[in-house]
């Protein structure tokens, strides 16, 4: 079985500063783990995903995560705070070997980025 | 690319009556289509699974019977809510994959009220 749990509920930062959204993951196998990010009234856009290549996986609009097999985790990091990062993002990952295609997607709870101008 | 769209965008209801929500893919073939449920400030979670031309696969704990799933062709699949009860307002969201994509491409989600 696989689950994945996102630390905070809500995280706040300022504009301009780093960005961090924590994640910890269990899985059966070797995971594929992915960020989507939710904007109000729109669809689930993928940020980034790992598939068991590169350890630092490099998304769009400046954010990356780093997937670390001894601790478990996949936390989501910008270096730099944009408003237009409001948003809910997601933690997901997917025990299948299709690397998220073909399996169904566990989803973490949820984390409400809200950026202070 | 890869675009997933929903329709409608928002239904209401009365209860008892069935509602049908359509995926689709408009630029790809997506052999494998996924349903998922997401309450209000809660995450998503996935109810069914299917492939075109097959029976979908449903999780544990989803009525096969109230959340009637056809994906008969490789760009539309279809979710119907039989005999629909207040408990089942949601917002219900799609996602599609490809045989050659490894990711899932999500709809805009369909907001469903039962009066």
């Amino acid at each position: 079985a696989q689950s994945v749990t996102q630390l905070d509920s809500h995280v706040s930062v300022s504009e301009g500063t780093p960005v961090l959204l924590r994640c910890n993951y269990s899985s059966s196998y070797s995971p594929s783990l992915f960020w989507y990010v939710q904007h109000p009234n729109k669809g689930l856009q993928l940020l980034l995903k790992y598939t068991s290549a590169a350890t630092l996986v490099k998304g769009i609009n400046g954010f990356e995560a780093e997937f670390k097999k001894s601790e478990t985790s996949f936390h989501l990091t910008k270096p730099s705070a944009h408003m237009s990062d409001a948003a809910e993002y997601f933690c997901v990952v997917s025990d299948g070997y299709s690397g998220g295609g073909a399996d169904g997607l566990t989803f973490g709870k949820g984390t409400h980025l809200i950026i202070q101008p | 690319g890869a675009v997933v769209s929903q329709h409608p965008s928002r239904v209401i209801c009365k209860s008892g009556t069935s509602v049908k929500i359509e995926c689709r893919s408009l630029d790809f073939q997506a052999t494998t289509m996924f349903w998922y449920r997401q309450f209000p400030k809660k995450s998503l979670m996935l109810m069914a699974t299917s492939n075109e031309g097959s029976k979908a696969t449903y999780e544990q704990g989803v009525e096969k019977d109230k959340f009637l799933i056809n994906h008969a062709s490789l760009t539309l699949s279809t979710l119907t809510v039989t005999s629909a009860h207040p408990e089942d307002s949601s917002f219900y969201i799609c996602s599609a994959s490809g045989s050659y994509t490894d990711t899932q491409y999500f709809g805009p989600g369909t907001r469903l009220t039962v009066l």
